[in-house]
Formats: C-alpha cells, structure tokens, sequence
C-alpha cells in the first residue's frame, strides 16, 4: 500500500470542531482526497488538496503539506449527520497515466448531542 | 446525470453459481473502476479499465471476470466464489487524466453475500 494512516475512531459533540489527520507515503503523489462514508452507503467526495495550503467549503475545510506527507480534514458547527467514516485517500500516478486511489482506513467520528 | 448507478443493490449466491454485477454512468468518464470494501475496511481497488481496455488488475483472482462492453458500462461477472468474497462492491468512474481534481464518483455498490 501506500502508508496511509489516519485515527482509527473518533468522537465529538454536536456544535464542535473536529480535525482528523492523514499521514501518507507515496512516490507518484497527486492529490490528495477525503471522502465521507456513511453505514453500507458509497463514499461521497467531500474536498481534495494536491498543493500545498487550506482548502475551505463551507463547514469542511481541508489541508495540505507535502513536504510532510500530511492533511487533515476540519469540520466546523458538527451535525448529528456528520456522524460516518471519513476517509483519507491518496493519488498514487507512479507508473501510469491513470490515478490510483489508495484509501486509508478511514476514522469513524461519533457525533453526540 | 453525475451519478454512477449499480444493480442490483444486494445479491445473494451459492458458491456454484454465476451473477453479474452491472454499473452505468452517461457523464462522459473514460475510466471505471472496481472496488471491493469488506466491513470496517476502505475500499480496495480490483479492477481500472481506460478507454474500454483493461488497465490494471490488482492480482484478483480469476473468479471476478471484468468486462466493459461500451463506454458507460461496467460490469463484474462472478463464478464459484467463496464465503469470504462477500462484501460491499464498489464501481467508481472518473475523467481519468493526470488533471482531474475530482476523484471518483462512486456508486452506491452492491452488497455480495456468498453462502
């Protein structure tokens, strides 16, 4: 694979800040992905970063560094449905014209009232 | 239309039988995907077909035969799968060049179960 580590859980109360973090090792890097991923649903793309810097959509915003092989996905004003599995995925280009998308293990985040 | 579409939702097999698995998408990408995601797992990548050819196969076995009769559609044929081939299966598209910023876009999958 690709090294790619994120948290494996995390939990949060309604109204809050969450920020989860992605590490990654990758020789063909570009682009880096986060996706949202409710119970037994497909992963819905939420932002993606490939240089360096803060990517802001609304509620989500996402960073980039790499030099440090790093991200993290912040998300503001948490809603009960933000509660799901967020994962990290990372482009890998090395040795094709085409994009593999290698995903980390994703990071349950529990929202509570 | 910006969706992939996958049928059928949920299938259920004995280990002698053949199924297919079918995904369509009419937003003009070039490359299609398949993905198999087992319960608390990401997604694993099996299969990438370029411009209707097969690109990659991540060393699936030969009981998952890919197909891509036209631009817009992709499907999986399965033949004498094992218990441990259920899971969720995931067909994803994409413009497929070095520019796309956009990722996949992902179906809504078929959930497998092999009995």
């Amino acid at each position: 694979g690709q090294n790619i580590d994120q948290p494996t859980e995390m939990t949060a109360t309604e109204g809050a800040i969450v920020q989860i973090n992605c590490t990654y090792q990758t020789s063909g890097f570009n682009g880096l992905f986060w996706y949202q991923q409710h119970a037994g649903e497909a992963p819905t793309f939420l932002s993606y970063n490939v240089l360096d810097g803060l990517e802001e959509k609304g509620r989500f915003s996402s960073f980039l560094s790499r030099s440090k092989g790093y991200s993290y996905l912040l998300l503001k004003e948490l809603q009960m449905k933000d509660s799901a599995s967020y994962l990290c995925a990372v482009r890998d280009d090395r040795g094709s014209t085409l994009g593999r998308l290698y995903f980390g293990r994703g990071t349950q985040l529990t929202v509570w009232p | 239309d910006t969706e992939v579409t996958q049928t059928p939702k949920h299938l259920v097999m004995g280990m002698t039988n053949k199924k297919s698995l079918k995904c369509e998408q009419h937003m003009g990408h070039r490359a299609m995907y398949w993905y198999k995601q087992k319960a608390k797992k990401p997604p694993e990548l099996m299969f990438v077909y370029s411009y209707e050819k097969l690109s990659i196969n991540e060393s699936v076995p030969s009981r998952f035969s890919p197909e891509c009769p036209n631009s817009s559609l992709l499907n999986l044929h399965l033949h004498a799968l094992q218990p441990e081939d259920s899971a969720l299966y995931l067909c994803a598209s994409s413009q497929g060049d070095r520019a796309s910023g956009y990722g996949y876009t992902f179906g809504s999958g078929t959930r497998l179960t092999v009995v």
